[in-house]
C-alpha cells in the first residue's frame, strides 16, 4: 500500500543554518505530494505541495522538489528562524486512487535556537 | 472568512462514557476528515465523508462513529471511551475537486 517515511527527529539547529527533513514515499500510479506544518498548540497548514513529477513546491522561504526517479520530497530551506520550529509532515494523496485521502509521515520536530 | 471550527478543544472523560466531538466548516467543501494524532503515529485515518449522507471508514475506525446529515458539520462519537482513545483529533475538509485539506484546530481529548 501507500506509505510516507520521514526522517525521524528532533531536529536541533541554529538560527540561520541550513535545514532538510528527508521524505520518501511508496505509491502505485502518481501522487500529489506535501508538506504540511503544526505550530505549537495549533492545527496542520498546507506549507507547500507539488502534483507531478520534478514540480518545484515553495513557500515561506521552504522549497521540495518531487523526485520521481527517487521516489522522494526532501523539505530544505536556507536559513532557519527561530519561528520555523514546529512539526513537519510530508504526505501524499493518491487523489487519482479510489480514496483520495491524505497519508502521513509521523511527522519531524524542529527546534531552533536563537 | 470561511474557516472550519472544533468543539471542545479540550475535553477529560471517563472509561465508558460516550462523547461527541464537533467539527464545522463554512467553506461548503463536500470532503470531510478525522484524524487521531499521536506521538511515534503522526496522523491517522479514522473516518471520512464525500457528501450528505456519505461516511467511510479509514485507518483506525474501530470505536468511533460519524454521521453527516449536512454539508457544515462531520461529528466524531465515540460510543464507550476507552484509555486507548486518549489523543489529540483533528478535523479537516476539502473540496472534491481539489487535493488540499484544511485543518482545524484540534481537540485535546483524556479518557481517564
Amino acid at each position: 500500500g501507500n506509505s510516507v517515511t520521514q526522517m525521524e527527529g528532533p531536529v536541533t539547529l541554529s538560527e540561520e543554518a541550513f535545514l532538510t527533513i528527508n521524505c520518501t514515499y511508496t505509491a502505485t500510479g502518481y501522487p500529489s505530494l506535501f508538506w504540511y506544518v503544526q505550530y505549537p498548540g495549533e492545527g496542520l497548514q498546507l506549507l507547500l505541495k507539488a502534483t507531478k513529477a520534478d514540480d518545484k513546491g515553495s513557500n515561506k522561504g521552504f522549497e521540495a522538489t518531487y523526485r520521481k526517479e527517487t521516489t522522494s520530497f526532501h523539505l530544505e530551506k536556507g536559513s532557519v528562524q527561530v519561528s520555523d520550529s514546529a512539526v513537519y509532515f510530508c504526505a501524499l494523496s493518491d487523489y487519482g486512487g479510489s480514496q483520495g485521502n491524505l497519508i502521513f509521515g509521523k511527522g519531524t520536530k524542529l527546534s531552533v535556537k536563537p | 472568512d470561511a474557516e472550519i471550527t472544533q468543539s471542545p478543544r479540550h475535553k477529560i472523560t471517563e472509561t465508558g462514557r460516550q462523547v461527541t466531538l464537533a467539527c464545522h466548516q463554512t467553506w461548503n467543501h463536500n470532503n470531510m476528515f478525522w484524524y487521531r494524532q499521536d506521538l511515534g503515529h503522526g496522523l491517522r485515518l479514522i473516518h471520512y465523508s464525500y457528501g450528505v449522507h456519505d461516511t467511510n471508514k479509514g485507518e483506525v475506525s474501530d470505536g468511533y462513529s460519524v454521521s453527516r446529515s449536512n454539508t457544515e458539520d462531520l461529528p466524531l462519537t465515540l460510543e464507550s471511551a476507552a484509555s486507548s482513545q486518549t489523543s489529540v483529533y483533528f478535523c479537516a475538509s476539502r473540496q472534491g475537486s481539489t487535493d488540499t485539506q484544511y485543518f482545524g484546530p484540534g481537540t485535546r481529548l483524556t479518557v481517564l
